[in-house]
């Protein structure tokens, strides 16, 4: 079964700080890939995703994510923090024997930017 | 426009009574998703609908577990004789069903069954 893993539980920064975090998903097929974003007392919202085309993803509030096929990973990026980024992320991917429909989640990565 | 909407915010409840989540998704998106949320783990799915009909039930974690959609709009997710295990944020997505897709999240109901 598919299934995903985001190695940092949790991360603490400061603000201006680079951020990069850890997504590694276990199927080699063709897959779509996300990053959600949960602000403190929000819901999930999409950060960016990842269908095909250029692996280099841009999304909103600054972020980028790599998607590096042969490394099966999809690490989310951001160059320098900003206290309002602090929330809970997860990295999630849908296809190979899961199907397009149902999304496949890490355990997430919560972030402290300290101001 | 309007987003996925949950009811109730909270819910707590008596271990052993039956419970019912109502999600309403946003308008014209065909599939809606249910998923659970437990303390320090993500999100695990539990059934998806296209149209009315639930192609993937798979998720569901016991025959306690239930979900209906009518009208391809509201659906309910009722879980019978609840348990301690059953405590958790129970969250709603809706899409509009085609692929590839973007799963659109409401803010979730949070059980607590003592």
């Amino acid at each position: 079964a598919q299934s995903v893993s985001q190695h940092n539980h949790h991360v603490i920064l400061s603000e201006a700080a680079s951020l990069e975090l850890g997504c590694n998903y276990s199927y080699g097929g063709t897959v779509n890939l996300f990053w959600y974003v949960q602000y403190p007392g929000q819901h999930l919202q999409l950060l960016l995703k990842y269908f095909s085309g250029d692996p280099l993803v841009k999304g909103i509030k600054g972020f980028e994510a790599e998607f590096i096929k042969s490394k099966f990973s999809f690490n989310l990026r951001k160059p320098s923090v900003q206290w309002s980024d602090t929330a809970e992320y997860f990295c999630a991917v849908n296809g190979g024997y899961t199907g397009f429909q149902k999304l496949v989640f890490g355990t997430g990565t919560r972030l402290l930017v300290s101001p | 426009g309007a987003g996925v909407s949950q009811s109730p915010s909270n819910k707590v409840t008596e271990k052993g009574k039956d419970v019912e989540l109502r999600c309403d998704p946003i308008s014209g998106h065909t599939a809606l998703y249910w998923y659970r949320q437990r303390l320090g783990q993500g999100l695990e799915f539990l059934i998806y609908f296209q149209g009315n009909s639930a192609p993937d039930k798979s998720g569901l974690p016991s025959d306690r577990f239930s979900a209906e959609r009518t009208g391809e709009s509201v659906s309910t997710l009722t879980i019978q004789r609840t348990q301690q295990e059953d405590s958790a944020v129970y969250l709603c997505a809706s899409s509009l069903g085609q692929l590839p897709d973007e799963q659109f999240f409401g803010p979730g109901t949070r059980l607590t069954v003592l």
